[in-house]
């Protein structure tokens, strides 16, 4: 069990840029959580898989915003068009399912736009 | 949607004291409340939990009450030690259907040695 894995861990872009953020949840995990944390607050959710079908979309995920998992193992979260207020700290995480309530964080990635 | 609130927003505590971070909640329906613990530059680490149907856990030196006709929950650490310095976020959700975390604002713990 190697964990919930993120890449990259830290990413400065400029104002209007494409970002693309990448996912590998622990394995035999089918559903997979994105949350998005500023300063100083908790984790708030953007979006979420059950394998691979997109379940759940917060409000928070602008049309900018979109989330695949094609194959229902690592997903990948892309903003279009940056803007500064979307600096924040992307936190992926994943659960086993069915019965299973807990999940499990990884170590995020740092998004900064200048 | 859920309402988490969490208080204090920061709690110092000498080494061997307890500490307590509380939390309250607004929705009726929410069955699983996870406590997690953030150090500086690293995601939430799951730390202990508890469902609707249990009114107390504990693990080690960690504990967590519930009361659900309040809608409140706890944190309890005691014999407190400088590496429990981090950040702790409570959360809730309607674990059952596969629901998005409904997280708290935090407490950051400072254990003075």
């Amino acid at each position: 069990d190697t964990g919930v894995s993120q890449d990259p861990r830290h990413k400065i872009t400029k104002r209007g840029q494409n970002v693309t953020f990448r996912c590998d949840p622990i394995s035999e995990h089918n559903r997979l959580y994105w949350y998005r944390q500023t300063l100083g607050q908790g984790p708030e959710f953007l979006t979420y898989f059950q394998n691979e079908a997109q379940l759940e979309k917060s409000r928070l995920l602008s049309d900018r915003f979109s989330a695949e998992r094609p194959k229902g193992s690592f997903s990948t979260l892309e903003i279009q068009r940056t803007e500064q207020g979307d600096s924040a700290m992307y936190l992926c995480a994943s659960s086993l399912g069915d019965k299973t309530y807990e999940q499990y964080f990884g170590p995020g990635t740092r998004l900064t736009v200048t | 949607g859920e309402n988490v609130e969490q208080h204090p927003s920061t709690l110092s505590v000498q080494e061997g004291d307890s500490a307590v971070i509380k939390c309250t909640y607004s929705d009726s329906a929410s069955n699983y409340f996870p406590w997690y613990k953030q150090e500086l530059g690293k995601g939430p680490q799951l730390i202990i939990d508890i469902r609707s149907n249990v009114g107390e856990k504990k693990d080690q030196r960690i504990a967590v009450t519930l009361n659900k006709t309040a809608k409140h929950f706890s944190l309890h650490i005691t014999e407190t030690q400088p590496e429990d310095s981090a950040v702790y976020f409570c959360a809730a959700s309607i674990g059952y259907t596969g629901n998005q975390f409904y997280f708290g604002t935090g407490t950051s713990l400072t254990v003075i040695p």
